[in-house]
């Protein structure tokens, strides 16, 4: 059974600092891998996807890695902005209709 | 483009009743799911359509849920009688391509029973 996992649960750093927020799963048989964010009391927002064949996204200050074989992406978050806080959400497709979601990390950046 | 829409955005009721939530995918999109989320369970796939078929239901908790997509424009998830521990925000989401497409949620329906 496919478990995702994010750590830490919540971070606070101050702004300007780059960060990463790290997604693991358990299957490595995935088909991609997709960030979101969200806002408290807002739906979420797709960040980036990244396909099981692609190593890396970009957009803007964000970049996703996805390394398939140790079951592990990571979120990098350049030169940090109070804008960026949220909850960052990581989801893996694996076949089967299912979309698995981990708990979140909870990000907080201090002006 | 409007986005996924959902409504009503917010709704109170009591034990027992009826209540039932809406959503229109994105134009083109031929995929729709319904999700649920609370503090304790995180985020739930309940029912996937694809090209208004229901293809997985397999997340819907109980007999009292209940989902329709009459077409590609318009969905419904019902819940009858509604109980206490079904208050949660329900999402739908709509993509292009089914579960490897990049999925476009909706702002959620934050449903209390009390």
């Amino acid at each position: 059974k496919q478990e995702v996992t994010q750590i830490p649960a919540a971070l606070s750093v101050p702004e300007g600092e780059n960060l990463v927020l790290n997604c693991s799963f358990t299957d490595s048989a995935i088909y991609n891998l997709q960030w979101f964010r969200q806002d408290p009391g807002k739906g979420l927002t797709s960040l980036l996807l990244i396909q099981s064949s692609q190593r890396e996204q970009t957009s803007g200050r964000l970049n996703a890695s996805l390394d398939k074989s140790s079951g592990r992406s990571t979120l990098y978050i350049a030169a940090s902005q109070p804008g960026d806080s949220a909850t960052y959400l990581c989801a893996v497709y694996t076949g089967g209709f299912k979309t698995i979601f981990g708990a979140g990390t909870r990000l907080f950046v201090k002006a | 483009d409007a986005g996924v829409i959902q409504s009503p955005r917010h709704e109170v009721t009591e034990m027992g009743q009826e209540v039932t939530l809406r959503c229109k995918p994105i134009s083109g999109h031929n995929s729709l799911f319904w999700y649920r989320q609370t503090m304790m369970r995180g985020l739930e796939l309940l029912i996937y359509f694809n090209n208004n078929v229901p293809i997985d239901d397999s997340g819907m908790p109980e007999d009292r849920f209940s989902a329709k997509m009459p077409n590609a424009s318009f969905s419904t998830l019902k819940i009858q009688p509604s109980e206490p521990r079904d208050s949660a925000v329900y999402f739908c989401a709509s993509s292009i391509a089914g579960g490897p497409g990049e999925q476009f949620f909706g702002p959620g329906t934050r449903l209390t029973v009390l």
